[in-house]
C-alpha cells in the first residue's frame, strides 16, 4: 500500500534556511492532507493540514502546498529552527476514515 | 498531563504470549483508533472504534486483534497471539475537533511491543 510516499528520506538544513519537505500520493479522493512531527519516544504531533479545493495553507512558519494535478504536496518550514528537528509524516484521509501515512522524513537542523 | 496516556511504554513478550496494550485519554471520546509502526516503516492503520464498536479495520487487524472499552475510560487493543512481526510501535489516537474539518489526530506516546 504506497498511497502515500515520501522519498528522500532525510534532510538536513542549517539554522534560519528553509526546510522543503515533499509528498506524493495517487489515490485522487483524499479530501484532506495533513503533516505531522514526531520527536523520539513522542506520539505524532499534528502540524499542519490543507483541504485539497485548496493550494496553500500558511500557519507561522509552515506553510503546505498542494498541486492536485500532479498529486503532490509540500511542506515549507521558514526559518528552520534547532527544535524542528523531528522526523515529519505526510498524511491524507479521505472522509472521516483512516489516516494514510508516509514514510517520514528525517530533519537535521544544524545549528 | 498528556491528552492520551498508554500503558506500557515498553512491553517484551515471548512469542505465543497474548498483550494487552492500553490507552486512557484525558476525556471522554467516542472515536478512537490504534495505529502501528514498525521500526523503519511508515506509520499503519489498524482499526478504529466508534461508541463502542469496531467502526474500520485494515487489512492488519486479523482474528489475533481484539479491541475493547471496558470501561467509560479505558481503551484495550488485544494481541492474543503475538508473533515476532508484531514488534512494533503501538499508538492510541483520538480525533479532535477540527476547525479545518481535516480528521486530525492526537496520538499517545505509543507502547513498543517487542515480541522474542
Amino acid at each position: 500500500d504506497q498511497q502515500v510516499k515520501q522519498n528522500s528520506p532525510s534532510l538536513s538544513v542549517q539554522e534560519g534556511r528553509i526546510s522543503i519537505l515533499n509528498c506524493d500520493y495517487t489515490n485522487s479522493m483524499f479530501d484532506y492532507f495533513l503533516w505531522y512531527k514526531k520527536y523520539p519516544a513522542e506520539g505524532p504531533t499534528f502540524l499542519i493540514s490543507i483541504s485539497s479545493i485548496k493550494d496553500k495553507n500558511e500557519d507561522g512558519r509552515f506553510t503546505v502546498f498542494l498541486n492536485k494535478s500532479a498529486k503532490h504536496l509540500s511542506l515549507h518550514i521558514v526559518p528552520s529552527q534547532p527544535g524542528d528537528s523531528a522526523v515529519y509524516f505526510c498524511a491524507a484521509s479521505y472522509g472521516n476514515n483512516r489516516l494514510a501515512f508516509g514514510k517520514g522524513n528525517q530533519v537535521v537542523v544544524i545549528p | 498531563e498528556p491528552e492520551v496516556t498508554q500503558t506500557p511504554s515498553h512491553q517484551v513478550t515471548q512469542m505465543g504470549q497474548e498483550v494487552i496494550l492500553r490507552c486512557v485519554p484525558i476525556s471522554n471520546h467516542l472515536y478512537f483508533y490504534w495505529y502501528r509502526q514498525i521500526l523503519g516503516q511508515k506509520v499503519e492503520f489498524l482499526v478504529s472504534f466508534y461508541n463502542n464498536e469496531i467502526s474500520e479495520k485494515s487489512e492488519i487487524f486479523d482474528d489475533q486483534f481484539s479491541v475493547e472499552r471496558p470501561d467509560g475510560s479505558n481503551f484495550t487493543l488485544k494481541i492474543r497471539s503475538t508473533k515476532l512481526e508484531d514488534s512494533a510501535m503501538y499508538f492510541c489516537a483520538i480525533a479532535r475537533d477540527s476547525l479545518s474539518g481535516a480528521n486530525v489526530l492526537t496520538f499517545g506516546a505509543g507502547s513498543r511491543l517487542t515480541v522474542l
